[in-house]
């Protein structure tokens, strides 16, 4: 069964540091791209990140490109997203999720992960 | 950037009919895909590649898209089926509609 659990929010003040991760099980994790996508409180989805499997190719939302680093270890099938220089527009529910080849879309997500950036 | 839009909301009748629009320049060259969101819940996949259900979705959820216009079906609505559904293409990175709340009345 394929499983993807985040974890590594939390309360955070501006300009501060979190680093998310997202576990991985039940597929082969190096074979899949991997995609960070959040959600502010009441709004709708944006999509972060993206990583391919074996971490070579990277491309980030306009947004965070400076501040976010994504990153994975597929030794320990985790997915990681590095957030530094927060803002509070960063404020969301930070979600992870598999892209299917087949699907050619995002078939897998965990179940969110709250990052709150405040003072 | 490639835009999509959605309505804000759609309401709909216990049993009846629902459409849910996506609009985008020439979305209809473009493979778009629907997730349905329930509070406090993550995105699932509900139809990918315009028209193909994932497992386990129901038959009652199809999907359609040609010219500036793709639409997701649901067919004799259930309570159960309240909920965000967003649409999303490829365009260099993921993009997502804006979102589209469905109310079964």
């Amino acid at each position: 069964e394929v499983q993807l659990v985040g974890s590594g929010g939390g309360l955070v003040q501006p300009g501060g540091s979190l680093r998310l991760s997202c576990a991985a099980s039940g597929f082969d994790f190096s074979s899949y791209w991997m995609h960070w996508v959040r959600q502010a409180p009441g709004k709708g989805l944006l999509w972060v990140s993206r990583i391919n499997g074996d971490g070579t190719t990277i491309t980030y939302a306009d947004s965070v490109k400076g501040r976010f680093t994504i990153s994975r270890d597929n030794a320990k099938n985790t997915l990681y997203l590095q957030m530094n220089s927060l803002r509070a527009e960063d404020t969301a529910v930070y979600y992870c999720a598999r892209e299917d080849s087949a699907v050619v879309t995002l078939d897998y997500w965990d179940q969110g992960t709250l990052v709150t950036v405040s003072s | 950037s490639y835009e999509l839009t959605q309505p804000l909301s759609v309401s709909v009748a216990l049993g009846q009919t629902a459409r849910i629009t996506c609009g985008g320049n020439n979305i209809g060259y473009k493979n778009v895909h629907w997730f349905q969101q329930k509070p406090g819940q993550a995105p699932v996949l509900v139809i990918y590649r315009d028209t193909n259900r994932p497992s386990g979705v129901p038959e009652r959820f199809s999907g359609s898209n040609s010219g500036n216009t793709a639409t997701l079906t649901i067919s004799r609505a259930q309570a159960g089926d309240e909920a965000d559904y967003y649409c999303q293409v490829w365009d260099s990175h993921v993009v997502f509609g804006g979102g589209t709340k469905l109310t079964v009345l």
